[in-house]
């Protein structure tokens, strides 16, 4: 089994800033793929971000990017240049071989203008 | 197309109601997926489908029945649900493995179901 633990229930950050949210997690798998999706108040599911646990280049997507470190299995998300879209619950996960998805329990990120 | 979609996208029912749940997809998956979500916690795992058979079933209550018709199609059939059932209900979808590649889960806006 894999666990995903997200410490910060809630962040908060100023427009065009930037925040970092964190994530750790625990498994025994050897391939796995980490992600981070985003869910805003209209509550649909966005892929953020992911990166495959065997690749040590850390992935980015435009003002997203994460700080994958394997041994400490930590995996967290930047954000740059923090938008008012940006606002919303984002939720860490592992996937593993079973095509199973573990979920960390969530960062609720406020923007503030 | 890379959608996964959601029908209804609110249902409010009775105790005694019988109601199902649509979810389709057209990206070629053969992984499929139900999620209930209660608000401000994480999605939780109901079902999973690979190649239209029920491979996961996390221990859900028998009013809640899943069926997959095809291999773009998932229905949840719901009898007899209880008022701590309310919740949002998100479908998603994925290549199997990790052989497609990537394995993330695309999900649908999800059905806000609300029992009275």
């Amino acid at each position: 089994a894999q666990t995903v633990t997200q410490s910060q229930p809630e962040m908060s950050v100023q427009e065009a800033e930037t925040v970092t949210l964190s994530c750790t997690y625990d498994t025994s798998e050897s391939d796995y793929y980490l992600f981070w999706y985003k869910q805003p108040p209209s509550r649909q599911m966005i892929l953020v971000i992911r990166q495959e646990a065997y690749k040590q280049q850390n992935a980015t997507e435009n003002r997203f990017s994460v700080n994958f470190q394997k041994a400490a299995k930590s995996f967290s998300l930047k954000i740059s240049d923090s938008q008012l879209g940006d606002a919303a619950m984002y939720f860490c996960a592992s996937g593993n071989t079973g095509n199973q998805f573990y979920f960390g329990t969530g960062t609720s990120l406020t923007v503030i203008p | 197309d890379t959608e996964v979609t959601q029908t209804p996208k609110h249902l409010v029912m009775g105790m005694t109601n019988k109601k199902s749940l649509k979810c389709e997809q057209h990206m070629g998956h053969r992984a499929m997926y139900w999620y209930k979500q209660k608000a401000k916690k994480p999605p939780e795992l109901m079902f999973v489908y690979s190649y239209e058979k029920l491979s996961i079933n996390e221990s859900v209550p028998s009013r809640f029945s899943p069926e997959c018709p095809n291999s773009s199609l998932l229905n949840l059939h719901l009898h007899a649900l209880q008022p701590e059932d309310s919740a949002l209900y998100l479908c998603a979808s994925s290549h199997l493995g990790l052989a497609g590649g990537y394995n993330e889960q695309f999900f649908g806006p999800g059905t806000r179901l609300t029992v009275l």
